[in-house]
């Protein structure tokens, strides 16, 4: 069974743009949720998709905004890029059962200049 | 609100030596416990669970991890340490229900040959 894929793997921005970053589950998992990773703030959580409804959201601004699509894939957006913005971006599937574990694709290292 | 402590930022060990990362939570009702692991520029890795039943609980590349309901601890634990352990370990709770999985801020494991 193919894992989680995400793309692109890296990417560098200016600050004030917009990015958007994409994400594949494992077949049959109906479940999305994206983290962003930093050395200083560790994993923070910033939305659940689940059968194309956010079902959570984490402490993010508006600028941060996501979708889960029918397929089950998910995009995750960021406007107006800040400096504070790079970090590895990862994205994980499951089933949607709260019992069920995450598996994490590579995820996708943002760099904001 | 859920929420995760990893007291140790960095835990050394000599190879062959048995190894424990510790973890504590905080959660409303009886809790989903996760450790996951993560190689460098690599997503992270699911290790095992404890939803319910045994408290031991055993999961792959040798590791365990017991749930203390008193103590609020899921420690990770392997008998014999690797080098190939050396990484960046991370323990996750989840409440029952549709709540966001929330993760410590991880310890680096550091085994020496």
């Amino acid at each position: 069974k193919a894992g989680v894929t995400q793309t692109p793997r890296y990417l560098i921005k200016t600050r004030g743009q917009q990015v958007t970053l994409s994400c594949s589950p494992i077949s049959g998992h109906r479940s999305v949720s994206w983290y962003q990773q930093t050395p200083g703030q560790g994993l923070q959580f910033l939305f659940e998709y689940f059968s194309e409804t956010q079902r959570n959201k984490g402490n993010f601004p508006g600028r941060f905004s996501g979708r889960q699509f029918s397929n089950s894939r998910s995009e995750m957006n960021v406007s107006t890029l800040e400096l504070g913005d790079s970090a590895l971006y990862l994205c994980a599937s499951s089933s949607g059962t709260g019992f069920g574990e995450q598996y994490f694709g590579p995820g996708t290292r943002l760099t904001v200049t | 609100a859920q929420s995760v402590a990893q007291p140790e930022d960095q835990v050394n060990v000599a190879e062959g030596n048995p190894l424990t990362v510790k973890c504590t939570y905080s959660v409303s009702g009886n809790p989903y416990l996760f450790w996951y692991v993560q190689y460098p520029n690599r997503g992270l890795q699911f290790l095992l669970k404890y939803i319910t039943g045994d408290n031991l609980v055993k999961g792959s590349y040798g590791f365990e991890a017991e749930f203390n309901k008193s103590q609020t601890s899921f420690h990770l634990k392997k008998p014999s340490a690797l080098v190939s352990d050396s990484a960046l370990y991370f323990c996750a709770v989840r409440d029952p229900g549709n709540t966001p999985l929330v993760f410590g801020k991880g310890t680096r494991l550091s085994v020496i040959a």
